[in-house]
């Protein structure tokens, strides 16, 4: 079983859609999950941590289900700037990132 | 200013030669990695240094050499570059090994051919 698993995509969605990743992690001992995005041919950057009780900003919400190993990150009102490539991602022992391979997100108008 | 910065931003080589990807953060950061990315958008781990210190050196070929002058600093010598170095570079830095929030370069796109 991979480390982390994403549906790589895309996904194709019209301007105010609402969507929704998940990731599948196997590390049962991780601490610590984190949404990036990555725009085309830029670097990753942090969308958000993502917490047992689950956080909110704004449009985004991410979810933890350590029972299931899974994170989820829905996105509500989609835009055209949210178009980008999602990655999500745990933490390893020794403080290094271990990344699923992105869920590409194409927003339409 | 550029927290995490590193240069150059594309390198074109010629197999066989010898290169390096300099990377410099100004966020007062002890740990920095080097990530890679192929062709296929697989990020992952290569190197990470806490304070000067290698703290996880993954299944590379050693003609990768990191090189930490100070905690500022993580620079990636590459000897006799191969077809399949061709990939995207990440410097990134975290505060410590603990906090695995990164923060990451604009990347460096290596093309060998």
């Amino acid at each position: 079983r991979k480390e982390v698993e994403q549906d790589p995509g895309p996904f194709n969605v019209p301007e105010g859609a609402t969507v929704a990743f998940n990731c599948t992690y196997s590390n049962s001992a991780s601490q610590s999950f984190f949404w990036y995005r990555q725009d085309c041919r830029k670097e990753p950057k942090l969308l958000m941590s993502v917490y047992s009780s689950g956080n909110e900003d704004g449009r985004f919400t991410a979810q933890l289900n350590r029972a299931s190993q899974y994170i989820s990150l829905l996105i509500r009102d989609s835009k055209l700037s949210d178009s980008a490539t999602y990655l999500c991602a745990y933490g390893g022992s020794q403080g290094n990132l271990i990344f699923g391979k992105g869920t590409k997100l194409s927003v339409k108008p | 200013d550029t927290a995490v910065s590193q240069t150059p931003k594309y390198l074109v080589t010629q197999m066989g030669n010898d290169k390096s990807i300099k990377c410099e953060q100004n966020l007062g950061h002890d740990t920095m990695y080097w990530y890679k990315q192929d062709s296929k958008k697989f990020l992952k781990i290569m190197f990470s240094y806490n304070n000067k210190e290698l703290i996880i050196n993954e299944t590379v070929p050693n003609r990768f050499s990191p090189k930490s002058p100070d905690k500022a600093h993580l620079n990636l010598h590459i000897n006799s570059l191969e077809l399949g170095d061709s990939a995207v570079y990440f410097c990134a830095s975290s505060q410590d090994p603990r906090d695995t929030e990164a923060f990451f370069g604009q990347g460096t796109r290596l093309t060998v051919v």
